[in-house]
């Protein structure tokens, strides 16, 4: 158990080009997650994955973010035409199914740090 | 929409002092709840778990407490060392936010333990 594992930890682009965020979650762990989190904030839930299905997206991802488990394995965050607001750190996180109503652990990656200038 | 509401903001206290961090949600309706440490410019490392049904958690020198039907979580740190100087996350997973068990997070305290 390795832990979940993000690349690249640090990212400087110019606005309006493209970026992905590669995350390899823990081993078995089905359920995948992105978060975001800019300064002196929380995370922000962006979109959950069980094993390769995309089952929920949060409003704060524009049409401009798209996210990938294609094997139910590792997953990708791609973000299209940067903007400055896009700036934040790109966080994600994987657990096991729960068991019925009780939950399991959310682990987190280190995240991957996220500038448009 | 569940909110979470995490008091103090900040807190610094001298190294060896006991220390209760407090959290607080609008939606009692929750799975679980979870408390995170996280250190500047890093990812969330989980502290503890706490199911709906369970009243507190303890790992080492950490204590969380749930008071589920008032909508309140504490982070109890016995005996304070400058390692523990870090931002100090709660975030309850509400049931409104279905199979997906998302959570939802405070903005933080960020505590500084002083040698």
């Amino acid at each position: 158990d390795t832990g979940v594992s993000q690349n690249p930890r640090h990212k400087i682009t110019k606005r309006g080009q493209n970026v992905t965020f590669r995350c390899d979650p823990i081993s078995e762990h089905n359920r995948l997650y992105w978060y975001r989190q800019t300064l002196g904030q929380g995370p922000e839930f962006l979109t959950y994955f069980q094993n390769e299905a995309q089952l929920e997206k949060s409003r704060l991802l524009s049409d401009r973010f798209s996210a990938e488990r294609p094997k139910g394995s590792f997953s990708t965050l791609e973000i299209q035409r940067t903007e400055q607001g896009d700036s934040a750190m790109y966080l994600c996180a994987s657990s096991r199914r729960p068991d019925g109503e009780l939950g399991n652990t959310i682990y987190f990656g280190e995240g991957s740090w996220l500038t448009v200038v | 929409k569940q909110e979470v509401t995490q008091i103090p903001a900040a807190l610094s206290v001298p190294e060896g002092e006991n220390l209760v961090l407090n959290c607080s949600f609008t939606d009692s309706a929750i799975y679980n709840l979870q408390w995170f440490r996280q250190d500047p410019g890093k990812g969330l490392t989980s502290l503890l778990l706490i199911q709906s049904s369970q009243r507190e958690q303890t790992s080492g020198r950490l204590n969380a407490s749930l008071d589920k039907s008032s909508g309140r979580s504490t982070l109890y740190i016995a005996a304070s060392q400058p390692g523990d100087s870090a931002t100090y996350l709660c975030a309850p997973s509400p049931i409104s936010s279905g199979s997906a068990r998302q959570l939802t997070f405070g903005s933080g305290t960020q505590l500084t333990v002083l040698p």
